[in-house]
Order: structure tokens, then C-alpha cells, then sequence
């Protein structure tokens, strides 16, 4: 079955120190692939996105993922956090089926 | 607002009794998706619609869930007999129909199951 893996359940950071968060998706074929931010009290946001073309994708917020085919990841990135990137994370993604599938999440805590 | 609205955001209900949740997508929106999420998880799809015709109910959980959007605008899920399990956040997102992804979530229902 499809199915997207997120390593880190919960990640705690000092502002300024830099973020990866892991993403692995299971499935074969053409995929598109999405990372959405969920701060609290707030409803799921889209963050960036990936369907094709350059595999370094840049978002929002100074965030940006990469695609790896060859490891079916797809890594959220962002060189230096701020306190205000507290929030869950969660990478889904979209292969032709229309909805999407998402991953359990990463709780982000960042600390001032 | 110009986004997607559910309501109630919050339903308690005793074990047993049906409840609904409402969904009013995004004005223009042709697809619709519920969602679960239970605590700790990711969202979990439910059903999709194109309009008004429910196109995907393949992730209903079971008979007791029931969706509806008869107009091809508001769409309303609809659970009979609740049950313990049920507890979670039920999502709705729409997007429009140029693109299916990237779709807009709403803040969702927490419905508590007692």
C-alpha cells in the first residue's frame, strides 16, 4: 500500500540552528509530493509543493525540500529557525488518486 | 472569509447518537475531500467529490458514515450510531478545478465521542 513515513515524531531546536526533517514516500510511480505546516490553533497550510522539473523546491517562510527519486524522500529544509516555526509538519503526497496521503507529522518546537 | 468553513468546531456526543458536520468549500471549488485525523496522526482520507457526485468513498470507515453534497456546494458528513472510535478531527478541504492539488483545509471538527 502507499504510504508516507516521517521519522522524527517531535523535534526540538534553539532558534537560529538549522532543520531537516525526513520524508519517504512509498510508491513506485509519478508522485507529487507537498509539505503542510499546521501551527496551533490554525488549520493545515500549504508550505511547497513538488510535481516536477528542479528537485530543489523553495516555499514559504524560507523553507524549501528536495526530491531524491532514488530514495523516494523528499526532505523539508530550512537553514536557520525561528521561534515562530513552532508548529507540526506534515508530508503528503498525491499520485493520481486525487486525495492526498499524509504522513504522521513532526511536532516542531523551537526554543527562544 | 475566503476560505473553507466547517462547522460545528467542536461536537461532543453521548455513544449512540448521530451527529453531522458541515463543510462550505471555498466559493467556485469544484472538489471536495473529508478527512479524519485521529490524535497524533496525520489525516486519513475519507471521500472525495467533483461537484456533487462523490466520486472516491473508498476510505469511509465503515456503513455508519454517510456523505452528502447535494448542490455541489456545502457537503455535510454524517455519522450514525457514534461510537468511541470516532473521536477525532474530521477536515475538510476543497480545491479548484484547474488543479486538484494543492487543496485549502478548513480547521475542522473535533467531535468527542462520550
Amino acid at each position: 500500500a502507499q504510504s508516507v513515513s516521517q521519522h522524527n515524531h517531535h523535534v526540538i531546536l534553539s532558534e537560529a540552528a538549522s532543520l531537516e526533517l525526513g520524508c519517504n514516500y512509498s510508491y513506485g510511480g509519478t508522485v507529487n509530493l507537498f509539505w503542510y505546516v499546521q501551527y496551533p490553533g490554525q488549520h493545515l497550510q500549504l508550505l511547497l509543493k513538488y510535481f516536477s522539473g528542479d528537485p530543489l523546491v523553495k516555499g514559504i517562510k524560507g523553507f524549501e525540500a528536495e526530491f531524491i527519486k532514488s530514495k523516494f524522500s523528499f526532505n523539508l529544509r530550512k537553514p536557520s529557525v525561528q521561534w515562530s516555526d513552532t508548529a507540526e509538519y506534515f508530508c503528503a503526497f498525491h499520485m493520481g488518486r486525487r486525495a492526498l496521503t499524509f504522513g504522521s507529522g513532526t511536532r516542531l518546537q523551537v526554543q527562544p | 472569509g475566503a476560505g473553507v468553513s466547517q462547522s460545528p468546531r467542536y461536537k461532543v456526543a453521548k455513544r449512540g447518537q448521530d451527529v453531522a458536520l458541515r463543510c462550505d468549500p471555498i466559493s467556485g471549488h469544484v472538489s471536495l475531500f473529508w478527512y479524519q485525523q485521529a490524535l497524533g496522526q496525520g489525516p486519513e482520507f475519507l471521500t472525495y467529490f467533483q461537484n456533487e457526485a462523490q466520486l472516491d468513498k473508498s476510505g469511509l470507515p465503515s456503513d455508519r458514515f454517510f456523505a452528502e453534497r447535494p448542490e455541489g456546494s456545502v457537503s455535510t458528513l454524517k455519522i450514525q450510531r457514534t461510537q468511541q472510535e470516532d473521536s477525532a478531527v474530521y477536515l475538510c478541504a476543497s480545491s479548484s478545478a484547474e488543479r486538484v492539488q494543492p487543496q485549502h483545509f478548513g480547521d475542522g471538527t473535533r467531535l468527542s465521542i462520550l
